[in-house]
């Protein structure tokens, strides 16, 4: 049971550069999120789909969109990275209504 | 919107001694309070977590209370032991808010033989 994957785990981009982040989770989840973590912040959400077809956004979203593919998959897309963006990042998912979300391994993106 | 404060930042504790971490939240409609451990370079993962119909929880070394009234809720780890050394973060979320967590910024724990 592979739980919650997201690829790639390091990334460094060029100020400017695109990318896409790729999530996907096998626990039949509804709802799935990205979050950022930096030092000393915690995890802030960027999106969320609270099920499929469905995306908002959370506490920081500037600088990023997302698809909810489908049931399984959620990506995140930086359309023009700026240093800023320099986090690692988290999706989860989690079944309907507050109870435990699930992360992936996480992905760390150097932006230069 | 939903704020969860955490304290402290840092914690040190010898091993074998307690450690207590606390959060306060702003939102009384929140009603579901997780704990996460994260190790270096690794995801959070879910260590205990308790709603708002439970005034206490425990789980072997670790125990989470819940102060609705006061809104806030802490983590207790006793006996301590050198793998417990992680950041830990508080969160909270409510039925409402498609389980929508707002994290605290997290407290490094150190164990010390």
């Amino acid at each position: 049971n592979a739980g919650v994957t997201q690829t790639p785990k390091f990334q460094v981009l060029k100020t400017g550069q695109s990318m896409t982040l790729q999530c996907a989770q096998d626990m039949n989840h509804n709802s799935m999120y990205w979050y950022r973590q930096d030092p000393g912040m915690g995890l802030r959400l960027i999106y969320y789909s609270a099920s499929e077809g469905t995306t908002d956004k959370g506490e920081v979203p500037n600088g990023y969109n997302v698809s909810r593919l489908n049931k399984r998959e959620f990506s995140l897309r930086l359309e023009s990275a700026a240093p800023s963006q320099t986090s690692v990042y988290f999706c989860a998912s989690s079944a309907q209504g507050p109870t435990e979300a699930f992360f992936g391994q996480g992905t760390r993106l150097t932006v230069v | 919107g939903e704020n969860v404060e955490q304290h402290p930042s840092t914690l040190s504790v010898q091993e074998g001694d307690s450690a207590v971490i606390k959060c306060t939240y702003s939102d009384s409609a929140s009603n579901y309070f997780p704990w996460y451990k994260q190790e270096l370079g690794k995801r959070p993962q879910l260590i205990i977590d308790i709603r708002s119909n439970v005034g206490e929880k425990k789980d072997q070394r670790i125990a989470v209370t819940l102060n609705k009234t006061a809104k806030h809720f802490s983590l207790h780890i006793t006996e301590t032991q050198p793998e417990d050394s992680a950041v830990y973060f508080c969160a909270a979320s409510k039925t409402d808010s498609w389980g929508k967590f707002q994290f605290g910024a997290g407290t490094q724990v150190v164990v010390t033989p």
